[in-house]
């Protein structure tokens, strides 16, 4: 990892509540993307933000999810009304201003969000 | 879908050569590879990214077949810490990173 910061870094939610996740990229990035990975299985894309606006959301379900990078600030990802199949990790990415193919992405530790 | 091809498992001793496959035979011309790994319970690692000519860092090598159909990540003295899923993808400028579900190495003491 290299500087991403993510928090909290686990998260217990009961059913029906909000979970808000948090992420900090690496200082001079301004490219930032988050992943969920489900127990016992791969990363899948969920949404890719630059400042302020949302590039590309067809990862993210079509309800209770959103996204935002704010100009100043960390990336919220937000989930509203929390079900037990929203349990995963959620991982944050960063990558400098540029274009996608040559840019690598820098992963947080991750947030596990615990739906009971 | 992945557009990359993995075994699921590998198993390596420690301090030998350990050398992951990937099978990418639909790989446009505009189209890198990447290498990442995720140490258990731990956010993904890049390790190494090439185009067409083979690449090293102070992790791995990177060898591409000429023609860029496949490719085989290289770490050449491999301890116990390098156990992990090794996720092999191939991206272009305009696509995202899409993980398929990657070869788990295990190092063998």
């Amino acid at each position: 990892n290299a500087g991403v910061m993510q928090n909290p870094r686990h998260l217990v939610r009961r059913r029906g509540q909000e979970a808000r996740l948090r992420c900090s990229p690496v200082k001079g990035h301004s490219h930032v993307y988050w992943y969920r990975q489900l127990p016992e299985e791969g990363l899948k894309f969920m949404v890719y933000l630059q400042k302020e606006n949302i590039i590309d959301e067809s990862g993210m379900p079509k309800e209770r999810f959103s996204a935002e990078f704010p100009k100043e600030g960390p990336s919220i990802l937000r989930i509203q009304q929390v079900v037990r199949g929203d349990s995963a990790a959620y991982f944050c990415a960063s990558s400098p201003p540029g274009r996608w193919g040559t840019d690598t992405q820098y992963f947080g530790p991750g947030t596990r969000l615990t739906v009971l | 879908d992945a557009k990359t091809t993995q075994p699921p498992s590998m198993d390596c001793a420690e301090g030998r050569a350990a050398n992951l496959p990937c099978n990418h035979s639909t790989i446009s011309g505009n189209e890198y590879v990447y290498w990442y790994r995720q140490i258990h319970s731990q956010g993904p690692q890049y390790i190494i990214h090439g185009l067409k000519n083979n690449e090293t860092n102070e992790m791995a090598s990177l060898i591409i077949t000429e023609d860029r159909k496949s490719s085989t990540l290289i770490l050449p003295h491999a301890t116990l810490r390098d156990t992990a899923v090794y996720y092999c993808i191939v991206r272009s400028p305009d696509d995202k990173i899409i993980f398929g579900k990657g070869t788990r190495l295990h190092i063998l003491p």
